[in-house]
């Protein structure tokens, strides 16, 4: 299957500054990329869908400004997390598209903001 | 994406079979099944999909009945690594995940002990 590799795996920030999490496609292109986040113990829920060249698309209650997402190449996403605090501490997981419900995602970042 | 719905959680022994049942009712003609695998600070990983009838890999088979309402995980001689989240989705293999990013709904926490 296609590889989506996330980096860093874990990252502990201070309350305020930003946070920027990569995502690459190591053996495919992609025009669009899919950033998740998932708290404890809860499913994962689609932030924003990153679109290659043009603006991310984000999903309703989710802060654009607050969570920028850059696609600036066909192997590359990037999320940035702004201005970060404690209640932004979550697990966040990129992913490929697929075929359908078929989907590579990468190994997810754990971040901390304290 | 139709809506599914799965047990919260199971528990089994190591060396048993486990079946996982998902219903969806709501499933369209064009949609698939497919299911997914969580370990704990990780991404989701694509264990197996199937449109009817059976399928099996080296992982897991897919049960799946003529009315396509339901579908059954079943994976074999289970050990203590099997233990994980368990998400099954339903969705176009045309669209779904490859424009659309992926519903998840809450997932079958799956608990195999010794």
């Amino acid at each position: 299957g296609a590889v989506v590799s996330q980096h860093p795996s874990w990252v502990i920030c201070k309350s305020g500054t930003s946070v920027k999490i990569e995502c690459r496609s190591l053996d495919f292109q992609a025009t669009t990329m899919f950033w998740y986040r998932q708290f404890p113990k809860q499913s994962l829920m689609l932030m924003a869908t990153s679109n290659e060249g043009s603006k991310a698309t984000y999903e309703q209650g989710v802060e654009k400004d607050k969570f920028l997402i850059n696609h600036a190449s066909l192997t590359l996403s990037t999320l940035t997390v702004t201005s970060a605090h404690p209640e932004d501490s979550s697990f966040y997981i990129c992913s490929g598209p697929g075929l359908g419900t078929e989907a590579f995602f990468g190994q997810g970042t754990r971040l901390t903001v304290v | 994406l139709a809506k599914t719905t799965q047990p919260i959680s199971m528990d089994s022994y190591e060396g048993q079979e486990v079946n996982i049942t998902c219903s969806h009712n709501n499933i369209a003609t064009n949609d698939y099944i497919t299911w997914y695998q969580q370990f704990p600070s990780q991404g989701p990983r694509f264990i197996i999909q199937g449109y009817k009838t059976k399928v099996t890999n080296e992982v897991a088979s897919l049960f799946i009945p003529a009315d396509r309402k339901s579908s059954t995980l079943s994976l074999p001689r289970v050990s203590l690594s099997d233990t994980a989240v368990y998400y099954c989705l339903v969705g176009d293999i045309e669209s779904g995940g490859g424009a659309d990013g992926l519903t998840f709904g809450k997932g079958t926490h799956l608990i195999i002990q010794p």
